[in-house]
């Protein structure tokens, strides 16, 4: 059974104190490792797909990287606006659906 | 494009009551899914459609949850009768999968329908 943990479940910053979030993963074989956002009230939003280890996607103040058990969201001198949770899934070898954690609340304060 | 677009928004509801909620899928998208969301168990899959078919409803909770898929550009899900545990919010997903399902899968999330059982 596939599997996603992600750690901390809430985290608080500082404008500009950068950080990273942490989604560690269970899978038989990996298709790809997606994270999203998620705004109060809004559905989750789409960030990055990564699909092998030592991969790296960046948008914005956001880079995401990949090993073979976890993967990592670092957040480069945030903002207030990149206040949100963040949610990680993986996507299994021959499956179309995604298995998500529970997420990380990040609190960017000014 | 307007996204996929879920209805109502907020329900509000008495135990033993029926509730159906609404989908509209991205146009040219051929799969759909239906999540729920709590604090307790985050996003968990109830059931995927491939082309208007039930792949896989092994989320589907208990014979009370139904979910029909009649056409490209509408789906329902529908809970009778209601219970207190199914407060949560549900979210409709779209996708387009290439023939074959292979590569990775970018689901879009509609806004969320927040049922709230009595």
């Amino acid at each position: 059974e596939d599997q996603v943990t992600q750690s901390p479940e809430a985290l608080r910053l500082q404008e500009g104190e950068s950080s990273s979030l942490n989604c560690s993963y269970t899978v038989s074989g990996l298709r790809g490792l997606f994270w999203y956002r998620q705004d109060p009230g809004k559905g989750p939003e789409f960030l990055f797909t990564l699909y092998s280890a030592g991969e790296e996607k960046e948008k914005e103040r956001l880079k995401a990287t990949l090993t073979k058990k976890e993967s990592f969201l670092h957040i480069t001198a945030p903002k207030p606006e990149d206040s949100a949770t963040y949610l990680c899934a993986v996507q299994a070898l021959g499956y179309s659906t995604l298995t998500f954690g529970k997420g990380t609340m990040l609190l960017v304060s000014p | 494009d307007a996204g996929v677009i879920q209805s109502p928004r907020h329900e509000v509801t008495e135990m033993g009551q029926e509730v159906t909620l609404r989908c509209k899928p991205i146009s040219g998208h051929n799969s759909l899914f239906w999540y729920r969301q709590t604090m307790m168990r985050g996003l968990e899959l109830l059931i995927y459609f491939n082309n208007n078919v039930p792949i896989d409803d092994s989320g589907m909770p208990e014979d009370r949850f139904s979910a029909k898929m009649p056409n490209a550009s509408f789906s329902t899900l529908k809970i009778q009768p209601s219970e207190p545990r199914d407060s949560a919010v549900y979210f409709c997903a779209s996708s387009l999968r290439l023939q074959g399902g292979v590569g990775a899968n970018v689901l879009t999330f509609g806004a969320g329908s927040r049922l709230t059982v009595l």
